[in-house]
């Protein structure tokens, strides 16, 4: 069965580096997701693509953070100058379409600690 | 703007057990409604969906859910527990029509207990 990908699985980083985070979403799939999960919250929307386009970053803290999908299909996640408040796992999704009515499918995460 | 309110944050239940989970939902159209489920470390598996018709929807695991429009609710329903069920599990609401995030609930916690 076909999955999405996430590397890595857990980032230890100190303050003011840079971080990165990869996803492979499931062939086919037209739209990708990165969502943050802050413990004990649910997961929330900070970019979605359709193909390589952006469609909604309006929570991604620009300042900081990046995301790229260049040729439509895996993408990458910036986080540069990491802060102590962005600790939390990074959630990739991806699904054929965008819209409601298309099941997202979770990669396994990224867990972020920075120190 | 859509939100999703779980009450609970965290529910134990014995083994064998029926199991209700609530979530009410606030949006101004018909909503599309699912339940998530993340086990320790993972991901979120989509168990349910309800996007019109039959208000009781049935998914996987043996879990099903309720629409209640009057009631603005989407409550989650196992009729018997196994300690495998133990994991977070999330509602999110989305809606019909073009480019429509989905948003999810903060979850409630189920312990499982022998």
């Amino acid at each position: 069965e076909a999955e999405v990908a996430q590397s890595p699985r857990y980032k230890i980083t100190e303050k003011s580096q840079a971080v990165a985070f990869w996803c492979d979403p499931i062939s086919g799939h037209a739209t990708l997701y990165w969502y943050r999960q802050i413990l004990g919250q649910g997961p929330e929307l900070l970019v979605q693509f359709q193909d390589e386009s952006v469609v909604d970053d309006s929570q991604l803290p620009k300042d900081r953070f990046s995301a790229e999908r260049l040729k439509g299909v895996d993408s990458t996640l910036k986080i540069q100058p990491a802060e102590l408040g962005d600790s939390a796992m990074y959630l990739c999704a991806s699904s054929l379409r965008q819209g409601s009515s298309y099941e997202q499918y979770f990669g396994p995460g990224t867990r972020l600690t920075v120190t | 703007a859509q939100s999703v309110t779980q009450p609970d944050i965290h529910i134990t239940v014995s083994e064998g057990a029926s199991l209700e989970l609530r979530c009410n939902y606030s949006y101004g159209a018909t909503p599309y409604l699912f339940w998530y489920v993340q086990s320790p470390g993972q991901g979120l598996q989509l168990l349910l969906k309800y996007f019109s018709g039959d208000t009781l929807v049935q998914g996987i695991k043996g879990f099903e859910a309720e629409f209640k429009r009057s009631q603005s609710s989407f409550n989650l329903r196992k009729p018997s527990v196994h300690w495998s069920d133990a994991a977070e599990y999330f509602c999110a609401v989305g809606a019909a029509g073009g480019y429509q995030k989905v948003t999810f609930g903060t979850g409630t916690k189920l312990q499982v207990i022998p």
